[in-house]
């Protein structure tokens, strides 16, 4: 089983939509979760992070369920800006690497 | 805040030339350090990362290497480069001993002719 799993997508969704993301990892011990956008040739950039209560950033939410080992991001009023891969990233401890899933490839259409 | 600097952007090399990619880092000491290769469509793979000066862990077993002279100044390399080594090499950095997220550089295009 991958450390990290993803929908890979794509989601083609309409200007305005909501769009959900899940994403499940197999390592209870995780201690730390983000979610990262990567845009067409781009590098992974920092979306944002995810806390045990959930957490807003304007139109993003991120959720953390514990329990069932998995992270979910919504989005509203979608943007064509928005249309990019999502990628779900946890870590166990400080000096282990990252865990990156494969990412979720979202298309907003106009 | 940190910032990463990673050179060229692009590079063409043939096949069974060397390569060498250097990566520096500013505004945070001790930092963690990753190289990270990505195959056109495909996701983020491992190749090496760094706790430290001199330290690096190998994540998948290939034709590069990776180096740590200084605190912040990370190396890629290789005697021999392969077709299958074209990709987009990133440079990510993070805080020491922390589960802060890491920050990639913008990254080198390689491809391999």
């Amino acid at each position: 089983r991958k450390e990290v799993e993803q929908d890979p997508g794509p989601f083609n969704v309409p200007e305005g939509a909501t769009v959900a993301f899940n994403c499940t990892y197999s390592n209870s011990a995780s201690q730390s979760f983000f979610w990262y956008r990567q845009d067409c040739r781009k590098e992974p950039k920092l979306l944002m992070s995810v806390y045990s209560s959930g957490n807003e950033d304007g139109r993003f939410t991120a959720q953390l369920n514990r329990a069932s080992q998995y992270i979910s991001l919504l989005i509203r009023d979608s943007k064509l800006s928005d249309s990019a891969t999502y990628l779900c990233v946890v870590t166990y401890s400080g000096n282990t690497p990252l865990v990156f899933g494969k990412g979720t490839r979202l298309s907003v259409i106009a | 805040s940190q910032t990463i600097h990673q050179w060229p952007a692009t590079l063409v090399q043939p096949v069974g030339s060397p390569l060498s990619l250097e990566c520096t880092v500013e505004g945070t000491s001790n930092p963690n350090l990753y190289w990270y290769r990505q195959a056109a469509g495909r996701g983020l793979q491992l190749l090496f990362y760094s706790v430290g000066i001199g330290q690096i862990s190998s994540e998948v077993p290939q034709n590069l290497s990776a180096s740590r002279p200084q605190d912040r100044q990370f190396i890629l390399s290789s005697k021999k480069l392969l077709l299958s080594d074209s990709g987009f090499y990133l440079c990510a950095c993070k805080a020491g001993g922390s589960s802060q997220p890491q920050h990639f550089g913008d990254g080198t295009r390689l491809s391999i002719l």
